[in-house]
């Protein structure tokens, strides 16, 4: 299994709503990551846990909060969010730091 | 301040002939490189990479070229064909400094292969 899954695919949520991405590996990788995407930009780095511990905040709002709960799992927690935050998210994952990264098919957010 | 640049927003190419992508970087923590291929709302593929300590690596029709004295590597697609059209992202790992432990992408080249 070499996948990332990522879900929900496509999110609508209000600036008031509180919505949870979600994203799954059992390639038994111990880093994983949030990337945001802005369209015809790229990837830009949001969070690093590597051993399920926060190792890079990249000076991210907190309306954005990050979850691991163990090594498969990896959450993005989104709270009070601006339009601007519309992009798509991507998670991905990696044996460790410094190794090639794999990653989901992203979230597509849209904040109203 | 833009780390890993690739300055061609775009490249054109004939099916059958050879697609070159460049990317130029300036980060000298930069130990290992990759490149990405991306289509339109879905995550990067990976598809080739490259230890510093490496000048060329090969994988079927791909092949990576690195230049470190110039801080240059690029991405040969020999014969390029129709599939081949997307975006394609150079991306660096940090070995150390503020650059650890975060792989940085450069902008992105549309590479477009006609029939």
């Amino acid at each position: 299994d070499t996948e990332v899954t990522q879900t929900p695919k496509h999110l609508v949520m209000g600036m008031t709503n509180k919505k949870s991405l979600k994203c799954e590996q059992h390639m038994g990788h111990r880093a994983m990551y949030w990337y945001k995407q802005k369209a015809k930009k790229p990837p830009e780095l949001m969070f690093v846990y590597s051993y399920e511990k926060l190792s890079i905040n990249e000076s991210v709002p907190s309306r954005f909060s990050p979850e691991c709960p163990n090594s498969s799992l990896l959450n993005l927690h989104l709270h009070a969010l601006q339009p601007e935050d519309s992009a798509l998210y991507l998670c991905a994952s990696s044996q460790a730091l410094g190794e090639k990264l794999f990653f989901g098919s992203g979230t597509q957010l849209s904040v109203l | 301040d833009q780390q890993v640049k690739q300055n061609s927003p775009s490249l054109s190419v004939q099916e059958g002939r050879i697609s070159i992508l460049n990317c130029d970087y300036t980060n000298s923590m930069f130990d290992y490189f990759l490149w990405y291929k991306k289509y339109p709302a879905e995550g990067p593929t990976f598809l080739i990479s490259i230890s510093s300590i490496k000048d060329k690596n090969e994988d079927g029709r791909f092949t990576v070229f690195l230049n470190k004295s110039a801080k240059h590597l690029s991405l040969h697609i020999v014969p390029s064909q129709p599939g081949d059209s997307a975006v394609y992202f150079c991306a660096a790992w940090g070995a150390g400094g503020t650059s650890y432990g975060k792989l940085t992408f450069g902008q992105g080249t549309i590479l477009t292969v006609h029939p």
